[in-house]
């Protein structure tokens, strides 16, 4: 199994909601990382855990939770958003000091 | 931290035609230099990657080379098709540690006129 999974594909929310996005991983990756990507630009790192401990922190908003519960799940909870986070959530994975990168498919999240 | 410059922006060719993406990188110490194709819509995809002891890499119609000294690094395309139309994107990196961080460029939006 080579894929990285998220769920939702799409997230509708109002800026008083509190929902969360999942990624899941089976390949053994013992890194995970959230990015959040607006339309025409590169992927912006948020958040980086290792072996299950947050590890980078990329001054995200206290708005973006992150968790990781085991070493296969990643877990987003948002809570009162902004309409300017509206973006794509990237999820990804890869083996600890091991440079390629596996992306999920993302969440496109819309906040209204 | 790393910064990384991508050109040209935007890039259209005729079908058959080559295609050539350049980045530059700012810190030395980067060891890492991946290339990542997203479609409109879809994740973004490792297509070919090349580490700093190697100055050129191929894969069939697509190939990477780097200059460690002038701190750059090139896609190459050649016999483009229409589905090599995409955003590209090149990315840097210092993997020496384990809190491993991309640094990517803007992107280049390439179309492959039929």
């Amino acid at each position: 199994d080579t894929e990285v999974t998220q769920t939702p594909k799409h997230l509708v929310m109002g800026m008083t909601n509190k929902k969360s996005l999942k990624c899941e991983q089976h390949m053994g990756h013992r890194a995970m990382y959230w990015y959040k990507q607006k339309a025409k630009k590169p992927p912006e790192l948020m958040f980086v855990y290792s072996y299950e401990k947050l590890s980078i922190n990329e001054s995200v908003p206290s708005r973006f939770s992150p968790e990781c519960p085991n070493s296969s799940l990643l877990n987003l909870h948002l809570h009162a958003l902004q309409p300017e986070d509206s973006a794509l959530y990237l999820c990804a994975s890869s083996q600890i000091r091991r440079e390629k990168l596996f992306f999920g498919s993302g969440t496109q999240l819309s906040v209204l | 931290g790393e910064n990384v410059e991508q050109h040209p922006s935007t890039l259209s060719v005729q079908e058959g035609d080559s295609a050539v993406i350049k980045c530059t990188y700012s810190d030395s110490a980067s060891n890492y230099f991946p290339w990542y194709k997203q479609e409109l819509g879809k994740r973004p995809q490792l297509i070919i990657d090349i580490r700093s002891n190697v100055g050129e890499k191929k894969d069939q119609r697509i190939a990477v080379t780097l200059n460690k000294t002038a701190k750059h690094f090139s896609l190459h395309i050649t016999e483009t098709q229409p589905e090599d139309s995409a955003v590209y994107f090149c990315a840097a990196s210092n993997s020496g540690g384990s809190n491993y961080k991309l640094t990517f460029g803007k992107g280049t939006l390439l179309t492959v006129n039929p």
